[in-house]
């Protein structure tokens, strides 16, 4: 079974915080993706990785970067956390090739910024 | 206009109803269709892939119509285990893109 793990279920940052945003996965995939999900607004594509040391801007990247120094793990970094930050992150990874589109999400980190 | 577009519901049906969702794209040159299930407090999971000639996966059944550019979801004889929200997911044309998500239909199966 694939398994995409995320380093918290839920994270209470302070404006101005630098936050670090984990997900590992075990299934030797090359994509990883992060996402935030909203109330009304659905599943927002921050940032994506086809392999490692590579990343691409998704649809909302202002506000956040990434690092994949390694295949299985992918951090999303909040700079300078906000309020309108505060969000569900949802990390996926899918494989290469014809299954590309089967994305394995993690259970994903309710973050609270205050 | 949006990429991916689903009535958000809520859809509420009574155990053993049939209930049917639909899904619109926009790009006409879009590859690849899907339907994902998310449950209240869960990450999302791949249901089903959408192929032109239907598709079927017991109670679930997945139809593509490329010259009106939607895609149907068919759930016959709902279990209250049914009750999620399901994402209309659509792959755009160039081969190294990421997925469109719907926001999502969410469906209530009622005793």
């Amino acid at each position: 079974d694939v398994k995409v793990t995320q380093s918290s279920r839920y994270l209470v940052k302070r404006t101005g915080e630098k936050v670090f945003l984990e997900c590992v996965q075990d299934m030797d995939h090359e994509n990883m993706f992060w996402y935030r999900q909203d109330p009304g607004l659905g599943l927002r594509l921050i940032y994506f990785s086809y392999d490692v040391k590579m990343k691409e801007k998704g649809d909302i990247p202002e506000g956040y970067s990434v690092s994949r120094e390694k295949k299985e793990r992918f951090s999303l970094i909040l700079e300078s956390a906000s309020t309108n930050q505060t969000s569900m992150y949802l990390c996926a990874s899918s494989p290469a090739g014809t299954r590309q589109y089967e994305q394995y999400f993690g259970p994903g980190t309710r973050l609270t910024v205050t | 206009r949006k990429e991916v577009e689903q009535d958000p519901g809520p859809f509420n049906v009574p155990e053993g109803a049939t209930v049917a969702f639909n899904c619109t794209y926009s790009n006409s040159a879009s590859q690849s269709f899907f339907w994902y299930r998310q449950d209240c407090r869960k990450e999302p999971k791949l249901l089903m892939s959408v192929y032109s000639s239907g598709n079927e996966d017991g109670r679930f059944t997945a139809q593509l119509n490329r010259a009106s550019q939607y895609i149907s979801l068919l759930i016959r004889d709902s279990k209250l285990s049914d009750s999620a929200t399901y994402l209309c997911v659509v792959s755009p044309p160039s081969g190294n893109t990421p997925l469109v998500f719907g926001k999502g239909t969410r469906l209530s199966v009622i005793a």
